[in-house]
Order: structure tokens, then C-alpha cells, then sequence
């Protein structure tokens, strides 16, 4: 089983730029059954996903977070990235980043400790 | 507001069996599979039921999941205080809401 984890800045200003870094060690993160995904825990809310990305660099997003969102790959340095724009409060909470091995078909059986991202000024 | 409606709030004492539901619509639940992850505190999830009622190995067998329809359950027989955690049910969805939705979160008290 891979591990993975997560990095980047824990205190964002509104309308920035909010940036994470997943690292995935114990396996390549180019095989190709995997896939890796973030998902987020809003202050006080449930989680919620997302996107996610294949070791080819196919993305999907979740609709409500797609204008903003961009998901990408590093597969030399075995990472995944998450920006996501225009920050407001409501973007502050724990952000996971989480992989897909296929062993239980799209159940993600990998996870990050998660980070925690405030935004405020 | 989830796509996926779960109970907020589930209780039990050692050793009871709980339930807890998870209601979706066609678009998901109705046709597609159901996995379930357990959040203990201060810890990441933790891939719980996959595909509607199988096991990831290591999983107790206390821990069974269901789906009829358009919803979908998890069952804690046995219930331990180690149990005692936020449970999501997800699902992939075929309408705008995807392409995973989860639901709320059930925090389940062991008593």
C-alpha cells in the first residue's frame, strides 16, 4: 500500500491562490490502474470531492468547484498537485489527497493525514 | 446540502447491532455501486465496504454494507467503543452533481 502526503501553505488570503502538493511514496505513481484524488472537509461539513487525476493526466472535476479548480501530475518527482483559485472562508478546512490502487475497484484505499487550509486575511 | 441523505446522528451500546442509512437517487445509488469509509478522529479515512456489501481485507466482519434501490446501509454488529467514528457513504453520479458524491456523514456514539 502506497503512502501519501500532503503540503503546501496552511493559511491562505482570500481571492488567492490555494496550492497543495500530494507526495506518493512506497509505489510509482504512474502505474496505470491507479488514480489520485483530493478531496476536502469544510470547517464543520462533511467531505466532499474534488477531483481527481490519472497517471496520463486525464482530470475530472466535481461541477460546483470545476471553474476553479486545476488538478495536475508530476510524475518524475512522483507528486499531484492541487490549485484551487479565488479563495474565500468557505474553502477553509482539511484537504486530503487520497489514491485509487484498483484493488477494490474505485474504492480509495490510500489517504494523506490531510492538511489543514484556513483563509483569512 | 448532500445528494446523498444520511442520519447525522446514530447511537448504540457495546455489543448492539446499528444501522446506518444512506438514500440516493437513480442517478446514483440506483445505478451505481456504493463504498462506505470510516473517519475515526483526528485520523484519515479509512475505506470501510466497497462496492455495496464487500470487504477490504483487514475489515472485521462485523462491518456489512446493503444497497436496495436507491439506498444503501451499513451494519456495525458487535458495536465497540472503537467504533465509534463519522461514517460517509459514496457513490459515483451520473447527473451534474458528479462524478462522486458523498453523503453527510453519520457520527455514530458508542454509549
Amino acid at each position: 500500500q502506497v503512502q501519501l502526503q500532503e503540503s503546501g501553505p496552511g493559511l491562505v488570503k482570500p481571492s488567492q491562490t490555494l496550492s497543495l502538493t500530494c507526495t506518493v511514496s512506497g509505489g510509482s505513481i504512474s502505474s496505470a490502474i491507479f488514480y489520485w484524488t483530493w478531496i476536502r472537509q469544510p470547517a464543520g461539513k462533511g467531505l466532499e470531492w474534488i477531483g481527481r487525476i490519472y497517471s496520463s493526466g486525464r482530470t475530472n472535476y466535481n461541477p460546483s468547484l470545476k471553474s476553479r479548480v486545476t488538478i495536475s501530475i508530476d510524475t518524475s518527482k512522483n507528486q499531484f498537485s492541487l490549485k484551487l483559485n479565488s479563495v474565500t472562508a468557505a474553502d477553509t478546512g482539511l484537504y486530503y489527497c487520497a489514491g485509487r490502487s484498483g484493488k477494490y475497484y474505485e474504492g480509495l484505499d490510500s489517504w494523506g493525514q490531510g492538511t489543514l487550509v484556513t483563509v483569512s486575511s | 446540502q448532500s445528494v446523498l441523505t444520511q442520519p447525522p446522528s446514530a447511537s448504540g451500546t457495546p455489543g448492539q447491532r446499528v444501522t446506518i442509512s444512506c438514500s440516493g437517487s437513480s442517478f446514483n445509488i440506483g445505478s451505481n455501486y456504493v463504498y462506505w469509509y470510516q473517519h475515526l478522529p483526528g485520523t484519515a479515512p479509512k475505506l470501510l465496504i466497497y462496492r455495496n456489501n464487500q470487504r477490504p481485507s483487514g475489515v472485521p466482519d462485523r462491518f456489512s454494507g446493503s444497497k436496495s434501490g436507491t439506498s444503501a446501509s451499513l451494519a456495525i454488529s458487535g458495536l465497540r467503543s472503537e467504533d465509534e467514528a463519522v461514517y460517509y457513504c459514496a457513490v459515483w453520479d451520473d447527473s451534474l452533481s458528479g462524478p462522486v458524491v458523498f453523503g453527510g456523514g453519520t457520527k455514530l456514539t458508542v454509549l
